[in-house]
């Protein structure tokens, strides 16, 4: 299983980025995705997450509305487009596999090795 | 939102001895509680789901218990490799999905 996120840059508040995570060693569309961040003083925080066919996706409350979670299954890929960023969206954004258990496994075994982004003017 | 508390922050053991870490949860998540451990400049690393159940390839030295708010990870008897921070994570009642703060365990 391998997990590779790209896109994160230094951008101005306000600003937008699309992330983007390639997914490799596993079938991708058998498995719904998160994104984490994960910033020194807020540690690990859960940002998003997308089922299987990309039909079903949340948001943790400090991002609905300006971020959006998708998925390209015949691409191996999952994003993140994040708009109207905040000082506070500064963070490494890990993408995360979830568990397959077939039931309520809302935990992950797999993750990528993170892409930095920074909201600074 | 389940907020989640581990203590203590920080823990320093010696190579060799038993360290015990805890979270607990701001209401009931039943069993339905991970712990993984990240090492600098890497991803964390699934450690225990269910409270009490190792992930795959992971060794026995570790353990996990509790339910309902209380949860415990202890590392039996500490290697060098086990110098790392470990959080805790609820998936009982999401959105959203809760990590604990994390605990640091260093070497005395």
């Amino acid at each position: 299983v391998q997990l590779v996120e790209s896109g994160g840059v230094v951008v101005q508040p306000g600003g937008s980025l699309r992330l983007s995570c390639a997914a490799s060693g596993f079938t991708f569309r058998r498995y719904t995705m998160h994104w984490v961040r994960q910033t020194p003083g807020k540690g690990l925080e859960w940002v998003s997450f997308i089922n299987r066919d990309g039909g079903t996706t949340y948001y943790t409350d400090s991002v609905k509305g300006r971020f959006t979670i998708s998925r390209d299954n015949s691409k191996n890929s999952l994003f993140l487009q994040m708009s109207s960023l905040r000082t506070d969206d500064t963070a490494l954004y890990y993408c995360a596999k979830e568990v397959d258990c077939g039931g309520d496994c809302f935990f992950f075994d797999s993750w990528g090795q993170g892409t930095p982004v920074t909201v600074s003017s | 939102e389940i907020v989640m508390t581990q203590s203590p922050a920080t823990l320093s053991v010696s190579p060799g001895q038993r360290a015990t870490l805890s979270c607990r949860a701001s209401q009931s998540v039943s069993s339905k509680l991970a712990w993984y451990q990240q090492k600098p400049g890497q991803a964390p690393r699934l450690l225990i789901y269910g409270a009490s159940t190792r992930a795959t390839g992971i060794p026995a030295r570790f353990s996990g218990s509790g339910s309902g708010t209380e949860f415990t990870l202890t590392i039996s008897s500490l290697e060098s490799e086990d110098f790392a921070v470990y959080y805790c994570q609820q998936y009982n009642k999401w959105p959203p999905l809760t990590f604990g703060g994390g605990t640091k365990v260093e070497i005395k």
